[in-house]
């Protein structure tokens, strides 16, 4: 079992349409998640971050997290061309700290 | 503030020879990773280090691989000898703190982009 868990897409929305980013994990001693962006040929870089149950808003992005059902997603409100781009989840657990990524999902907005 | 450095960004060897990759963290973060991506695949932990100790090396191929951070700033990963399955980006990323209290996530450098012919 792979220790974070994507749905590798590819997943198209229109333009200004709800994108909706899935992912789980099965280290349930985990205490921090955190979703990436990475755009074609660049380095990931980091756009939520969430400890808690529920939801947590930055601007058009939301964050939600249930621990109980070791499920994290992001979702990506009027979603913009400029928003596409491969979204790794992270996870953060083990003695060290480290994070753990998912393998990606590819992001296409259609404009 | 400075975002991580890392050189070069790209990379082209025959396998079988070495390479050296160097990363240069944010000022003030203690901990430093180097992590492998292989095309079309998430971002894999080689090596942790907190200062200039290694916290976590259990997925880093010792037998060709290593990396120092000698005096607990820049570090230095090596690939000797390369070989076809190393084409990937390292990618070289640092955090406030890695172990016991702290939530933060990872800052990541532009990377080193491999290819091993």
């Amino acid at each position: 079992q792979k220790e974070v868990e994507q749905n590798s897409g590819p997943l198209s929305v229109p333009e200004g349409a709800i994108a909706s980013l899935n992912c789980t994990y099965s280290d349930r001693g985990s205490q921090s998640f955190f979703w990436y962006r990475q755009y074609s040929g660049k380095s990931p870089e980091l756009i939520m971050s969430i400890y808690s149950n529920g939801d947590k808003e930055d601007g058009r992005f939301t964050a939600q997290l249930n621990k109980a059902s070791q499920y994290v997603s992001l979702l990506i409100r009027d979603s913009q061309p400029s928003d596409s781009a491969t979204y790794l989840c992270a996870v953060r657990g083990g003695s060290a700290r480290q994070l753990t990524f998912g393998s990606g999902t590819q992001l296409t907005v259609l404009p | 503030e400075a975002g991580v450095a890392q050189s070069p960004r790209y990379k082209i060897i025959e396998k079988r020879q070495s390479v050296a990759f160097w990363c240069n963290p944010i000022s003030g973060h203690a901990t430093l990773y180097w992590y492998q991506q292989i095309l079309g695949q998430g971002p894999k932990l080689l090596i942790q280090f907190q200062n200039n100790g290694v916290v976590d090396d259990s997925q880093l191929p010792k037998d060709r691989f290593s990396a120092e951070r000698l005096k607990g700033v820049d570090s230095t990963l090596k690939i000797q000898p390369a070989k076809l399955e190393d084409s990937a980006v390292y990618l070289c990323a640092s955090s406030l703190s890695g172990t016991g209290g702290g939530f933060w996530g990872y800052t990541f450098g532009s990377g080193t982009r491999l290819t091993v012919v």
